[in-house]
């Protein structure tokens, strides 16, 4: 296990309201991502981190914000959750991001929006 | 932008037949990488590729970097049903490293 924990693993919330899924590693790796997984379109980059408070934007972005106050906690939220948000997010970790440095997954939290 | 094609899409396979599925882009990508997911988990890397040409095996499992740099393969030799779940290829281009996924091959092992 590459040490990352996801938090909630599943959650049911009603459209309007927001959401944070926690990502925590133990690895101390500088870089950390969020990917969303849906039918039809694999692994998709919302967000990522390449250090405390340094965060950009991934291919779908909108909707989604991102925080990173310490090296081990990389958060996102969902400030007013809609139904095409339903999914199932990924956090994921790697010790750099430049070519030919591999990423490792965490187990995922299931969202629902109603 | 970047695409990335998997194929195939699917495969039903009798327990002991080898696999095949590749995935081909549009642009070149000096890294190419191979990962395995199971109902309910995270993809798990498999085997990562680094340079044109370049074949690893893990195991059962072997990867190629096509020499074009556009495309890969993944073999699977002598299946079990513990093989079933859905594979992704995966592949960084020159600007920044980002992965591109692709999406995915579901295996499905009948014993």
């Amino acid at each position: 296990d590459a040490g990352i924990t996801q938090s909630p693993r599943h959650k049911v919330t009603e459209t309007g309201t927001p959401v944070t899924l926690r990502c925590h590693q133990t690895e101390n790796h500088r870089y950390m991502y969020w990917y969303r997984q849906d039918p039809g379109h694999g692994l998709r980059l919302i967000h990522y981190s390449y250090g405390v408070k340094d965060t950009d934007k991934g291919e779908v972005s909108d909707g989604y914000s991102v925080s990173r106050s310490k090296t081990e906690d990389f958060l996102l939220t969902l400030e007013s959750a809609t139904s095409s948000q339903t999914s199932v997010y990924f956090c994921a970790i790697s010790e750099s991001y430049s070519s030919g440095n591999t990423i490792y997954f965490g187990e995922g939290s299931w969202l629902t929006v109603v | 932008g970047q695409q990335l094609n998997q194929s195939p899409q699917s495969m039903f396979i009798q327990e002991g037949e080898d696999v095949s599925m590749n995935c081909t882009s549009s642009s070149i990508f000096n890294t190419w990488l191979w990962y395995k997911q199971d109902p309910g988990e995270g993809p798990v890397l498999l085997i990562a590729l680094y340079k044109a040409g370049e074949l690893t095996s893990n195991g059962r499992l072997t990867a190629q970097f096509g020499i074009t740099r556009k495309d890969s393969f993944l073999n699977i030799s002598a299946s079990i049903p513990s093989d079933v779940g859905i594979y992704f290829c995966a592949g960084s281009y020159n600007q920044g490293g980002k992965l591109i996924f692709g999406q995915g091959t579901e295996l499905s092992v009948k014993p």
